[in-house]
């Protein structure tokens, strides 16, 4: 079975601050990839990273960073310097072989909350 | 370029009746996705197409839901008769093939249509 777990709910952080969404996944796909999508209040998802598993190289893109850690399942993401535009839901997703890599697999998702 | 767009952005409807969503995908995308979320938990998958035929309809909770795509362009998905548990945000999105030149094609999300059973 696959599943994508965030176990945080919701996180409100103070503008600056730097914050951490987790993200842990389980899969017996020995090929898959993960996501995260970012859903601003307009509503629509919004692609920010895909990370397939043989790559665990870690990813800085300006304030956001991405460490996948195989051996832990999972796919953290943190936000550096946070800002009030990152007010979001923030949903990290898994897409294996056994479907196709065509059905992502997502978490419930976590609000965050950045305030001035 | 065009994104996703999905119609209607908001709907609220009674038990019992009838709703239909429509999907436009990103134009030359002939792959296309229906999710649902329902009351702030996981976002799932409901079913895929491949230009009109149904790649994968796994995720169709019942036979309440239909979903179509004639002509492999817009897509529908039907709830008759609409029930409280239905209700929720359903969103569409759209690729390319799944990999081309071995590069991963990431999936395209619409807005969502939010749905109110009553």
């Amino acid at each position: 079975a696959q599943k994508v777990t965030q176990a945080q709910t919701e996180i409100s952080v103070v503008e600056k601050e730097d914050v951490t969404l987790d993200c842990v996944y389980e899969t017996r796909d020995t090929t898959y990839y993960l996501f995260w999508y970012k859903q601003p209040p307009s509503g629509e998802l919004v692609f920010l990273i895909r990370r397939n598993s043989f790559d665990e190289q870690n990813e800085i893109s300006g304030r956001y960073s991405w460490n996948f850690q195989k051996s832990t399942s999972s796919f953290n993401f943190t936000i550096t310097a946070s800002q009030v535009v990152d007010s979001a839901v923030y949903f990290c997703a898994l897409s294996g072989i056994s479907g196709g890599y065509n059905k992502l697999i997502f978490g419930a998702g976590t609000r965050l909350a950045v305030h001035p | 370029e065009a994104g996703v767009t999905q119609f209607p952005s908001h709907s609220v409807i009674e038990k019992g009746q009838t709703v239909t969503l429509r999907c436009d995908p990103i134009s030359g995308h002939d792959n296309l996705y229906w999710y649902r979320r329902v009351m702030g938990k996981e976002i799932k998958f409901l079913l895929h197409f491949v230009k009109e035929s149904k790649q994968d309809e796994s995720g169709m909770p019942n036979n309440r839901f239909l979903a179509e795509r004639t002509g492999g362009t817009y897509s529908t998905l039907k709830v008759q008769p609409a029930e409280l548990e239905d209700s929720g945000v359903y969103f569409c999105a759209s690729s390319q093939d799944s990999f081309t030149g071995g590069n991963y094609n990431e999936q395209f999300f619409g807005p969502g249509t939010r749905l109110t059973v009553l």
